[in-house]
């Protein structure tokens, strides 16, 4: 079945250190990923997104990774800062459905300073 | 630009009664999502809408009804509550089907309902 997961439910980096988050998707047929940041008490915000036509996208200090043989994305975080902390969640998006997005459980990121 | 807002922001309701809750957007966008979060679990959507006076199920619709009367409205309904739907609702639009950044869903702060 259509299922978006995340390899761990927790992260704890140090402050200036490199976060890297995981995400593992089952519909081939998916063909637009984004990942999404949700502090706590607010509705996820958008980060970055990939399209199944790219391996590698960057933003400002992320960057998204998408390996279309394993299924696999990742979203990597430069220097993670305090304000970093918050809950990341990989979401799959089926265009042939509405738009419709399945998410992953979210991955719970600590930022020690 | 406002972005996508929820009212209310929390509820608590006894078992049984009946509750509407709203989202509004000002971003001109077509789609329109209702969707729970509960503790541990990533989001799931309830129903969702299409454009204007079209409205279809999500992954977990029952006991919710939604409406879309306006193109910058979205409506949940509750119409008889259960514990179990104890949860925060968030509600996103986009502009289109999502197939870029342009296009991606934005979500409102979400509404913590709590049903006793």
């Amino acid at each position: 079945g259509e299922s978006v997961g995340l390899h761990l439910p927790t992260l704890s980096v140090q402050e200036g250190d490199n976060s890297i988050i995981n995400c593992a998707y089952s519909n081939s047929a998916s063909d637009y990923f984004i990942w999404y940041k949700q502090e706590s008490g607010k509705g996820p915000q958008f980060i970055i997104d990939i399209r199944s036509n790219m391996d590698k996208r960057q933003g400002q200090r992320v960057t998204v990774l998408l390996n279309k043989t394993v299924k696999h994305l990742s979203l990597q975080i430069a220097a993670t800062q305090p304000g970093d902390s918050a809950v990341y969640f990989c979401a799959e998006n089926i265009y042939n459905q509405g738009g419709k997005l399945i998410f992953g459980q979210g991955t719970e990121l600590s930022v020690k300073p | 630009n406002a972005g996508v807002t929820q009212t209310p922001k929390f509820r608590v309701l006894k078992t049984g009664q009946s509750m509407t809750l709203l989202c509004a957007q000002d971003m001109n966008h077509e789609y329109m999502y209702w969707y729970r979060q509960d503790p541990g679990m990533g989001l799931r959507l309830i129903h969702y809408s299409v454009g204007e006076g079209t409205t279809a199920k999500g992954e977990v619709p029952d006991g919710y009804n939604v409406s879309r009367l306006k193109k910058q409205n979205f409506l949940l309904g509750l119409e008889s509550a259960a514990p179990s739907q104890t949860s925060v609702y968030f509600c996103a639009s986009s502009f289109l089907a999502g197939r870029s950044f342009q296009e991606t869903q934005y979500f409102g702060p979400g509404t913590r309902l709590l049903v006793l």
